[in-house]
């Protein structure tokens, strides 16, 4: 079974530019996540979605960065416009449903902002 | 918003040693405590998890063991190889049975040949 894919894995961008993240989850996975990891340290979470319905995304900056999952698939997470403190790696994660089920963890896409 | 402390940050390990984490926590109401491990360019993967009515998991050379009147649990990993070489995250749910993962700041191991 395919796991978690995430594109691009890497991408520089100049500060004030946009730049967004694709997610597809594992299949049946009704659950996603958008995780953000600095170097260092371990993952933040961003969002959480039940199928298309945002059910936590207090920890996401809202000012400048959005998310959908449209049709409860594949999800973009955007950032308009960047900044230097962006440069992280955003993880996606799925799982069946919230909760004490593995999380699955994409590879991640590394974000340079300079 | 960490409520997990973690430690040691990195540590080194002679091949055939055991590697010793330690995650401490302070919410009561958490109820699942996975270990996560990551190597470098990958995302993490769950490696063991436990409950806390229980007080130990094994699983191959890795074992979790969870202090729950302390609240602390750790890892350990028997007979370490230079394979292992990857950090680790102790993570716990927050949010009750539903919640979100919630992770510590991860503790780079090496273990040497």
């Amino acid at each position: 079974e395919a796991g978690v894919v995430q594109s691009p894995r890497y991408k520089i961008i100049e500060k004030k530019q946009p730049v967004a993240f694709w997610c597809n989850p594992i299949s049946g996975h009704n659950t996603l996540y958008w995780y953000r990891q600095n170097l260092g340290q371990g993952p933040e979470l961003l969002i959480r979605y039940e199928n298309e319905e945002a059910v936590d995304d207090s920890q996401l900056p809202k000012d400048r960065f959005s998310a959908e999952r449209l049709k409860g698939v594949d999800s973009t997470l955007k950032i308009q416009p960047a900044e230097l403190g962006d440069s992280a790696v955003y993880l996606c994660a799925s799982s069946l449903a919230a909760g004490q089920n593995g999380y699955t963890f994409g590879s991640g896409t590394r974000l340079t902002v300079v | 918003q960490q409520q997990v402390k973690q430690s040691p940050q990195s540590l080194i390990v002679q091949k055939g040693g055991i590697s010793i984490i330690n995650c401490a926590y302070e919410n009561t109401a958490f109820d699942y405590f996975p270990w996560y491990q990551q190597f470098p360019g990958k995302g993490p993967a769950l490696l063991i998890a436990i409950r806390p009515d229980v007080s130990e998991k094994k699983e191959g050379r890795f074992t979790i063991s969870f202090n729950k009147s302390a609240k602390q649990f750790s890892l350990h990993i028997m007979d370490s190889q230079p394979g292992d070489s990857a950090t680790y995250f102790c993570a716990f749910l927050s949010g009750g049975s539903q919640g979100n993962l919630i992770f510590g700041k991860g503790t780079k191991l090496s273990v040497k040949p």
